[in-house]
């Protein structure tokens, strides 16, 4: 079975200082992994994809993500925070081939920016 | 490219009734998903179809129904609304193949009084 836990339900920085947002996962098989964002009153944009190719993955918008097997995790990060980057984050797990359109979602992380 | 498309934006239906909820993928997209996120809550699958066809269930009752037309356009059915259907409804599209992730729509608000 796959799930996903998402460790802080909170996470407030200030604008330029570095971001952690955590994702531990579990999955029967090898997993397709995703970070999802949602900012307030719209749908989900993909942020970055793991689908077993380098560990490191870049995403948009200066987003990256590193796949540890060993932990069985996936955290997010990014350097140096902006205001716009305020929203909610999902970390997302997938079983490959045909399911790969069911997927399943963590709580989230509501990532609050201070000036 | 226009994205995944849903209608309407928001609903408000009372206690007992119907409600049906359009989607129309990215075009060249065949399969399409519905998700159900409750205020505070991550998505939670409900259905997936490809090629007009149901591919995936997720633990909802059968109150709620969908399908998926010639064009792959979709609607998604509950009947009998009940208080707790109040949510974001999502619909996502994917292309076949590989590990193409899913695209989401702006989601249908449905609120049940």
């Amino acid at each position: 079975a796959q799930s996903v836990t998402q460790l802080d339900s909170h996470v407030s920085v200030s604008e330029g200082t570095p971001v952690l947002l955590r994702c531990n996962y579990s999955s029967s098989y090898s997993p397709s992994l995703f970070w999802y964002v949602q900012h307030p009153n719209k749908g989900l944009q993909l942020l970055l994809k793991y689908t077993s190719a380098a560990t490191l993955v870049k995403g948009i918008n200066g987003f990256e993500a590193e796949f540890k097997k060993s932990e069985t995790s996936f955290h997010l990060t990014k350097p140096s925070a902006h205001m716009s980057d305020a929203a909610e984050y999902f970390c997302v797990v997938s079983e490959g081939g045909s399911t790969l359109g069911r997927l399943y979602f963590g709580r989230g992380t509501q990532l609050t920016v201070w000036p | 490219d226009a994205g995944v498309t849903q209608s309407p934006t928001h609903l408000i239906k009372t206690r007992g009734q119907h409600v049906t909820l359009r989607c129309s993928p990215i075009s060249g997209h065949k399969s399409v998903s519905w998700y159900q996120q409750v205020l505070g809550q991550g998505p939670q699958f409900i259905f997936q179809y490809y090629e007009k066809e149901e591919r995936g269930r997720g633990n909802f009752p059968d109150r709620f129904s969908a399908r998926q037309f010639p064009n792959y356009s979709s609607e998604l059915n509950v009947n009998a609304l009940l208080l707790g259907d109040s949510a974001l409804y999502l619909c996502a599209s994917r292309e076949t193949g590989g590990f193409s992730p899913l695209h989401f729509g702006n989601g249908t608000r449905l609120t049940v009084t």
